[in-house]
Parts: C-alpha cells; structure tokens; sequence
C-alpha cells in the first residue's frame, strides 16, 4: 500500500525537551512538506524540501529544523527554542511542485 | 503578504441542504487553487483548479475558479452526515523557491444534522 506514515500518533514531552517526528512515504515523490495546524487557524507551512539535501523554510520555521537525507524520509525536530509547541502535525508529499500534496494522518504533540 | 481567507468560519445545516463555502485569496504568483476535506485526521484531496470559469464536479461536490475577482466556491447539494468535516481552501504558488508552496486558510467547519 502506497503512501504517508507518520509516527507516533500522540506524543508527550515536557518543556526544554527536543522532539523529532517521524514522516515517511513510499509514494516515490520528490516533494515534502511539514505543517502545523492549530485551532481556527487552518494549516501553516513549517519547512518544505522539492528534493533530497535540500529544504527550504515556511512561514513558521522558527523553533524547528528538519532533514532531508533519503528522498522516503522527512524528519521534523521540535527544539527548545520553539515557544509554542503544542498542535498537531501534518507531513505532506507531492510528484512534484505545484501538485496536488497527499498528507500522512498527523502527530499530535503535547508539551508541558 | 499572501492571504487566503475562508467564509463562513462554520456552517450548521440539515440533511438534504444545499451549501456554498466561499475562499478568496491574495497572493503573489498565483498558481492554482486545491480543497481539501479533514475529517478527523488527514485532509484529503477535492480538486485543484487553475482556470477561470471551468467547473469541476465530483458527485454532489463542485467547484469554480474566478481568477479576475480572486475567489473560489464549493458547493455540496443534498448534503449527508458524512459531508460534517473542516473544508480546507489552499493556494500553490509559482515561480522560484516558493514553487510549489501552499498557502492555507482557515477552515470552514461544516456540521451536517440528520
């Protein structure tokens, strides 16, 4: 079955923590994509990455740093430094920029 | 800055309604305009539209494009339960780094009563 895992579905940490959230896809897309989405303010883009070694930042990068080593792999850390960390995550991928992006089910971060 | 900006934020209507969801979007390097449905998790994927005034229907699901007055509706006729979701509006952009990039707005929370 082709498509977008995301691991785990829930995590909790507590404050001054770094976290890393796994996003992997078996699509063979080049593209890769991170959001947050918080309550009544739809999703917000964190990082992207159109191809392996390369990724650029979102509206939302503070706080956050990903890699792109494998073109399946798309990890996002959650740092220290991040104010606000608490909202759910989605990971998406697409064929290729400008496409229609298919998203994994998200991760539901907690931080206290 | 690039904007994209739903209405209404939620809707409640009946089994059997008709309902239109409005986007409107600023933006610089327009390239097309995608929905998405959220259920419970995952959005998954309605339509992308990049041309002015071509419809595009799935089911009892459609959607047009106005380039000129930058907005975009979505209808649902004889809505169902199964249509209650957030409805997610989002602009690609073109050009350079941004390539490819998806500007969101907010949602509209649609509630579907039997």
């Amino acid at each position: 079955d082709g498509g977008i895992t995301q691991s785990p579905k829930y995590l909790f940490r507590k404050e001054g923590q770094n976290v890393t959230l796994s996003c992997e896809q078996n699509l063979n897309h080049d593209a890769m994509y991170w959001y947050r989405q918080d309550p009544g303010q739809g999703l917000r883009l964190i990082y992207y990455s159109q191809i392996v070694n390369d990724f650029q930042k979102g509206d939302i990068a503070e706080g956050y740093s990903v890699s792109r080593e494998k073109k399946e792999s798309f990890p996002l850390t959650v740092t220290s430094a991040q104010k606000n960390p608490t909202a759910f995550y989605l990971c998406a991928s697409s064929s290729d920029r400008g496409y229609e992006q298919y998203f994994g089910p998200g991760t539901r971060l907690t931080v206290t | 800055e690039d904007k994209v900006v739903q209405s209404p934020l939620s809707l409640v209507v009946h089994e059997g309604d008709t309902v239109t969801l409005n986007c409107s979007y600023e933006v610089t390097n327009f390239r097309s305009l995608l929905w998405y449905k959220q259920e419970k998790k995952a959005p998954t994927f309605l339509f992308m539209l990049t041309s002015s005034g071509i419809e595009k229907k799935s089911g009892r699901l459609s959607s047009i494009l106005d380039k000129k007055e930058l907005f975009s509706i979505l209808n649902i006729t004889a809505t169902q339960t199964g249509d209650s979701a957030v409805y997610l509006c989002a602009v690609s952009h073109a050009g350079g780094t941004s390539y490819g990039k998806l500007t969101f707005g907010q949602g509209t929370i649609l509630t579907v009563h039997p």
